[in-house]
């Protein structure tokens, strides 16, 4: 089926390094790709997508990179704050349908 | 309103009870989405629909999950006779359109069940 992987789990990184996610997906008809901000207890919040037809896309210290040859995509976290700390998740668009499949998430912990 | 809005943000039910939790899409958004979040974080997709009409029903269990979005009326997501696997975050998105658009969250219903 469907699935999409994301590592690392976990990430420490020290204020102010740069901090990279990476997914790999399966379904080569995805053609859709948000990345997730959680913060415990809150909702996901959408922070990047990027979309089949684009091979990167950034907004301020964020940026997501796409390959679709190797079905792969990266979150790029640059300048990284304290504020960052959150669990980010990947998800691709199912080719079919509209609904949206996970990576189990990278908890990312930036240190003062 | 500007914000997929889910009630109650909290249910604790005994096993065997029912649960129903509610959730309004954004205004002006056709589809609706219903996500499972267990305690290791893992998004499960249950159900989606446009308007009223179920799109996508792949990821409901079939016995004793159900949903509903009626017109004029908040979505609901109901669950029979729970069970204690039945504890995680049900969250819902909304999204303006198919394809490839931004699908937004509510807050999520916590359910418990004891």
């Amino acid at each position: 089926g469907e699935n999409v992987e994301q590592h690392p789990s976990t990430l420490s990184v020290q204020e102010g390094d740069s901090a990279v996610i990476k997914c790999t997906y399966s379904d080569s008809a995805s053609n859709y790709f948000p990345w997730y901000k959680q913060e415990l207890g809150k909702r996901p919040q959408l922070i990047i997508d990027i979309r089949s037809n684009v091979g990167e896309k950034k907004d301020q210290r964020i940026a997501v990179t796409l390959n679709k040859t190797a079905k792969h995509f990266s979150l790029h976290i640059t300048e990284t704050q304290p504020e960052d700390s959150a669990v980010y998740f990947c998800a691709s668009r199912s080719g079919g349908y509209n609904k949206l499949i996970f990576g189990a998430g990278t908890r990312l912990a930036v240190h003062p | 309103g500007e914000e997929v809005a889910q009630t109650p943000k909290h249910l604790v039910r005994g096993e065997g009870q029912k649960a129903k939790l509610y959730c309004a899409p954004i205004k002006g958004h056709s589809y609706v989405f219903w996500y499972q979040q267990v305690l290791k974080n893992e998004f499960k997709f249950l159900i989606s629909f446009q308007n009223e009409n179920v799109f996508d029903e792949t990821g409901m269990p079939k016995e004793r999950f159900s949903a509903k979005c009626l017109p004029n009326s908040p979505c609901s997501l109901e669950i029979q006779a729970t069970k204690l696997e039945d504890s995680a975050v049900y969250f819902c998105a909304s999204s303006q359109e198919a394809g490839r658009q931004p699908q937004h969250f509510g807050d999520g219903t916590r359910l418990s069940i004891l």
